[in-house]
């Protein structure tokens, strides 16, 4: 069966500075997904970037990036440079390759970055 | 990508009424999901619903309380029947386009039950 465990529920730190999120999952397939997910304080629910367990490079968009360990089954998210307006929830999430359909969260960690 | 328009954005509803939840895609989609979030708490798929067939429930969900209907491409409804007070959550739908691998979500139903 297929797991996401967000070990971290609150993180917080100044701004310009780098975090790190970590992120374990657990699946039998060897062909999987894995994505991280903000939600607002709106509520709303925003895709940031996606690994695909094939891909041997860590996956970058703007100033978001991956640390994928497939050894460790661990992708953590890098944010650099944080803003204010990076607070938010950020989810873990994870596809197996053998099942299009079903996608499962973390429990999220609580980014506050602070001025 | 494919953008999702969900209606209404929040509704309280009494005890015992039911509550029809709208979903809209910008472009004809295969699969149509519904998630629910409680307060400070993960996303849970309850179903998967895809045109012309029965949705697929996930463990803990069922159609008689959870009717998902999928008429066409584009559309979805998620009906909350007998509402009670502990199914006051957040309800997403969420889809991923033709080529994407990853999942989009519409803006949330917040449902309050009194």
């Amino acid at each position: 069966a297929q797991k996401v465990t967000q070990t971290q529920t609150s993180i917080s730190v100044m701004e310009k500075t780098t975090v790190t999120m970590d992120c374990v999952y657990e699946t039998q397939d060897s062909s999987y997904f894995l994505f991280w997910y903000k939600q607002t304080a709106s509520g709303e629910i925003v895709f940031l970037i996606r690994q695909d367990s094939y891909k041997k490079e860590n996956a970058t968009v703007g100033h978001y990036s991956l640390n994928f360990q497939k050894p460790k089954s661990s992708i953590g998210l890098i944010i650099t440079a944080t803003q204010i307006e990076d607070s938010a929830v950020y989810f873990c999430a994870m596809r197996e390759g053998t099942n299009a359909y079903k996608v499962i969260f973390g429990k999220g960690t609580h980014l506050h970055v602070l001025p | 990508s494919v953008l999702l328009y969900q209606k209404p954005n929040r509704d309280i509803c009494q005890s015992g009424t039911s509550l029809k939840i709208q979903c809209v895609a910008d472009s004809q989609v295969v699969s149509m999901f519904w998630y629910q979030q409680f307060q400070e708490q993960s996303l849970m798929l309850m179903a998967t619903a895809n045109e012309g067939s029965e949705a697929t429930y996930e463990s803990g969900f069922t159609k008689d309380k959870f009717p998902i209907s999928r008429p066409n491409l584009t559309f979805s409804t998620l009906t909350v029947n007998n509402a009670r007070p502990g199914d006051s959550s957040i309800y997403f739908c969420s889809s991923r386009g033709g080529f994407d691998t990853e999942v989009f979500f519409g803006k949330g139903t917040r449902l309050t039950v009194v």
